[in-house]
């Protein structure tokens, strides 16, 4: 069992559907990281969320550290979301990310 | 630069050769991860500089990887011997801060094939 599970892998969305992409981990944790990987490899650094909820336009993180789970939203989804999504936790043990495996999002108009 | 540079971006050699990826951080990060990450899956923990030493190196699959940053600044990844199975994207983030408080930026990635 991965440290860091990511549930949906793949999600096939319509333009404007509300997305919910779900992250659960096994091990204590100072931090969790939502990245973004668009084709050609760049990741981009979403949020950073130690507790409660973070908002950034159309995207919003919540994590409960009690039940070792962070969910990340879209909301109004658009093709240009279309990407994967990785969920990675910073080990309250040291400074390394365990990633999980990603999921990958498809918009379509 | 702005951000984080990684050169080159892509890098073909043949089995048995050896390979030097480097990365350029964000000015003044003293944080410098190495991943790597193979294709369909998530990125891979290699090796972590605080500085010019590495505080966390355990990632390192065997002893043909070894990765320096002699002026706390740029650092080099190096892979002797390379074998068909180290072919992946390897990904260089840079922090300011160290720890939870530290938000990471990552380059865009050196894809290594090797044939």
């Amino acid at each position: 069992k991965n440290e860091v599970e990511q549930s949906p892998q793949n999600l096939t969305a319509q333009e404007g559907e509300f997305i919910t992409i779900n992250c659960s981990y096994s091990v204590g944790i100072s931090a969790l990281h939502w990245l973004q990987q668009h084709p050609g490899g760049g990741i981009v650094s979403l949020f950073m969320l130690s507790s409660g909820k973070k908002k950034h336009g159309r995207l919003i993180a919540t994590i409960n550290i009690q039940e070792k789970h962070s969910s990340l939203h879209i909301t109004a989804s658009h093709p240009r979301d279309s990407a994967v999504y990785i969920c990675a936790v910073r080990e309250t043990s040291g400074s390394r990310l365990t990633f999980g495996e990603g999921t990958q999002l498809t918009v379509n108009p | 630069g702005a951000g984080v540079s990684q050169t080159p971006s892509n890098k073909v050699t043949e089995k048995g050769k050896y390979v030097e990826l480097r990365c350029d951080p964000i000015s003044g990060h003293t944080a410098l991860y190495w991943y790597r990450q193979s294709l369909g899956q998530g990125p891979e923990f290699l090796i972590y500089f605080q500085g010019t030493g590495a505080a966390d190196d355990s990632g390192l699959p065997n002893d043909r990887f070894f990765a320096v940053r002699p002026e706390g600044s740029v650092s080099t990844l190096k892979i002797q011997r390379t074998e068909r199975g180290d072919s992946a994207v390897y990904l260089c983030a840079s922090s300011l801060l160290v720890g939870a408080t530290g938000e990471l930026f990552f380059g865009e990635g050196s894809r290594l094939t090797v044939l």
